[in-house]
């Protein structure tokens, strides 16, 4: 079974340059995450997708942050315009969205963004 | 919110056996307890679930006493490998509000 997939791995950008990422999620996964894991700490919720509509966005800085799950698959997190302090590995993650029942989350291998 | 609390740093030598507790006094009743393991440069990746009594799969046990305010996730003799950052969550089954701490770093030496 493939895993959940982003890219890219790596970015390098300057302040207020824009950025996208990208994630494809487990084939039949309902529910997809992401999250900002800064350097030494745990990751950190931006978004939250169930098919195509958002579940949770509460923590998502929306002046600056945005993200969409076009047909319920694939997703994207734009950064515009970005901050020295978005300097962060963003992670995709997806589980089954089984109701009523514990969900497992599945991770990609992150995009790990510095931002100049 | 429901809140975990776990040791920072952890040690051990190889093959020996490691036990990681996590408090959690505030969990509510549909609250599962959630292990992730996450290798450096990589994503989290699930180990291991349960909500009451003892857990076991093929990587790790996991043990929650009556009262659930803790849970002790237990890693039988140790490698090299398993040096990683060990995150607890209470998650109430959909995911929802998940908080993840900063997890306890393990260190597993020669």
């Amino acid at each position: 079974e493939a895993g959940v997939a982003q890219s890219p791995r790596y970015k390098i950008i300057e302040k207020r340059q824009s950025v996208a990422f990208w994630c494809n999620p487990i084939s039949g996964h309902a529910t997809l995450y992401w999250y900002q894991q800064i350097l030494g700490q745990g990751p950190k919720l931006l978004i939250q997708f169930q098919n195509n509509g958002v579940v949770d966005d509460s923590q998502l800085p929306k002046d600056r942050f945005s993200a969409e799950r076009l047909k319920g698959v694939d997703s994207t997190l734009k950064i515009q315009p970005a901050k020295l302090e978005d300097s962060a590995v963003y992670l995709c993650a997806s589980s089954p969205g089984t109701s009523g029942s514990p969900d497992t989350q599945y991770f990609g291998p992150g995009t790990r963004l510095t931002v100049l | 919110l429901a809140k975990t609390t776990q040791p920072i740093s952890m040690d051990s030598y190889e093959g020996q056996e490691v036990n990681i507790t996590c408090s959690h006094n505030n969990i509510a009743t549909n609250d599962y307890i959630t292990w992730y393991q996450q290798f450096p440069s990589q994503g989290p990746r699930f180990i291991i679930q349960g909500y009451k009594t003892k857990v076991t799969n093929e990587v790790a046990s996991l043990f929650i006493p009556a009262d659930r305010k803790s849970s002790t996730l237990s890693l039988p003799r140790v490698s090299l490998s398993d040096t990683a950052v060990y995150y607890c969550l209470l998650n109430a089954g959909n995911n929802r509000k998940l908080i993840w701490g900063l997890g306890t770093s393990l260190a597993v030496n020669p």
